[in-house]
């Protein structure tokens, strides 16, 4: 069974820039849920969708949006990038009527210039 | 709102040795304490959970406790071994976050062989 897929795994833009982010669940899975992870912040939550509806939304600002499509594959977006925004962005889907377990993709790390 | 510490930042022991990592919660509605254990390139993985109503979980080497009344949850690793060096993060879940996992900053785990 295929794990969650990000894509693209590494990407480098200059401030004021935006970036697309791509995230595939597991097959079946209807959640899927975003983190921002820099050094030593752990991991901040995004946003949550289930069936292209956001259903929880963490707090970043409005640069920060996503989105859900039928086939629960997800994207997210940065728009004018700042030097901040330099992080390793986790894509998890759960199970509907699971236990609670998130499983993660292995993530896009994005670099600001 | 839920707010997670936890700590050492940093933990290194010998090979063999037993490692003990603690987290507190400050919001009592928490019901479910998650650990995740994070490789170097690889989103973060389940390793053990534990909900409210139980107060110890063990799964071979590794075990949760969990202490209502003070509000903390330790993950205890026997028996070391390299492979479990890695990032470890433990998370609460509760009705008032909107049942999203709040997280704690992590912890470098190293093992010394």
């Amino acid at each position: 069974k295929a794990g969650v897929t990000q894509t693209p795994r590494y990407l480098i833009k200059t401030r004021g820039q935006q970036v697309t982010l791509s995230c595939s669940p597991i097959s079946g899975h209807r959640s899927v849920s975003w983190y921002q992870q820099t050094p030593g912040q752990g991991l901040q939550f995004l946003f949550e969708y289930f069936s292209e509806t956001q259903r929880n939304k963490g707090n970043f600002p409005g640069r920060f949006s996503g989105r859900q499509f039928s086939n629960s594959r997800s994207e997210m977006n940065v728009s004018t990038l700042e030097l901040g925004d330099s992080a390793l962005y986790l894509c998890a889907s759960e199970r509907t009527g699971g236990t609670g377990e998130l499983f993660f993709g292995e993530g896009s790390r994005l670099t600001v210039l | 709102g839920e707010n997670v510490e936890q700590h050492p930042s940093t933990l290194s022991v010998q090979e063999g040795d037993s490692a003990v990592i603690k987290c507190t919660y400050s919001d009592s509605a928490s019901n479910y304490f998650p650990w995740y254990k994070q490789e170097l390139g690889k989103g973060p993985q389940l390793i053990i959970d534990i909900r409210s109503n139980v107060g110890e979980k063990k799964d071979q080497r590794i075990a949760v406790t969990l202490n209502k009344t003070a509000k903390h949850f330790s993950l205890h690793i026997t028996e070391t071994q390299p492979e479990d060096s890695a990032v470890y993060f433990c998370a609460a879940r509760s009705m008032d976050s909107n049942y999203q996992l709040i997280w704690g900053a992590g912890t470098k785990l190293i093992i010394k062989p």
